[in-house]
């Protein structure tokens, strides 16, 4: 089955530790993103990849870091500067992401991360 | 900057009600539009989207939204809604050339059986 995992589906964690989550996606698309939701926010944009080794800050990137050293894998580090970390994170794939295509985006189950 | 605005937090319907949610954005140009559904414990997943053409889009599950160009509005509607509809919706623009999504606050809707 083709699709976009992250795990763990819940993550616990102690403040000023760093966090890794994970995303893996098998459909082959060339961009990527983290998003987080909070209750009554909405989605908001952490960081996307449009291709490998490329990433660009989303609106909140202050205290994340991400890496794309590979196609499939879009690994989200959530930093201990993160002040507010406890969030459901969301990893979404799509085909590709500039003018050359306009494809709509495929969500992760999500992780949600829980700071104390 | 580009913002998207949902202006329903909470809807509770009664089955077979009609459904109408509200979405607006803040872009003059050129703009996708989508709309989300995450039910509950399942992945956010594409109702519909608006790329061009027909400004009333047709989705999965009987869902319709109609791109109004200047009203800047892109609402969701559904004529008779049924109890498995209850779910949080999620409107969202994507505009330029990257794939961006800028997404609006989100409607949690309940329907009452």
């Amino acid at each position: 089955d083709g699709g976009i995992t992250q795990s763990p589906k819940y993550l616990f964690r102690k403040e000023g530790q760093n966090v890794t989550l994970s995303c893996e996606q098998n459909l082959n698309h060339d961009a990527m993103y983290w998003y987080r939701q909070d209750p009554g926010q909405g989605l908001r944009l952490i960081y996307y990849s449009q291709i490998v080794n490329d990433f660009q800050k989303g609106d909140i990137a202050e205290g994340y870091s991400v890496s794309r050293e590979k196609k499939e894998s879009f690994p989200l580090t959530v930093t201990s500067a993160q002040k507010n970390p406890t969030a459901f994170y969301l990893c979404a794939s799509s085909k590709s992401s500039g003018l050359a295509g306009i494809y709509e985006q495929y969500f992760g189950p999500g992780t949600r991360l829980t700071v104390t | 900057a580009q913002s998207v605005s949902q202006h329903n937090h909470h809807v509770i319907l009664s089955e077979a009600a009609s459904l109408e949610l509200g979405c607006n954005y803040s872009y003059g140009g050129t703009v996708n539009l989508f709309w989300y559904v995450q039910y509950p414990g399942q992945h956010l997943q594409l109702l519909l989207k608006y790329f061009s053409g027909d400004p009333l889009v047709k989705g999965i599950k009987g869902f319709e939204a109609e791109f109004i160009k200047s009203k800047f509005s892109f609402n969701l509607r559904k004529p008779s809604v049924q109890w498995s509809d209850t779910a949080e919706y999620f409107c969202a623009v994507r505009s330029g050339n990257t794939g961006k999504l800028i997404f609006g606050q989100g409607t949690t809707l309940q329907v009452k059986p």
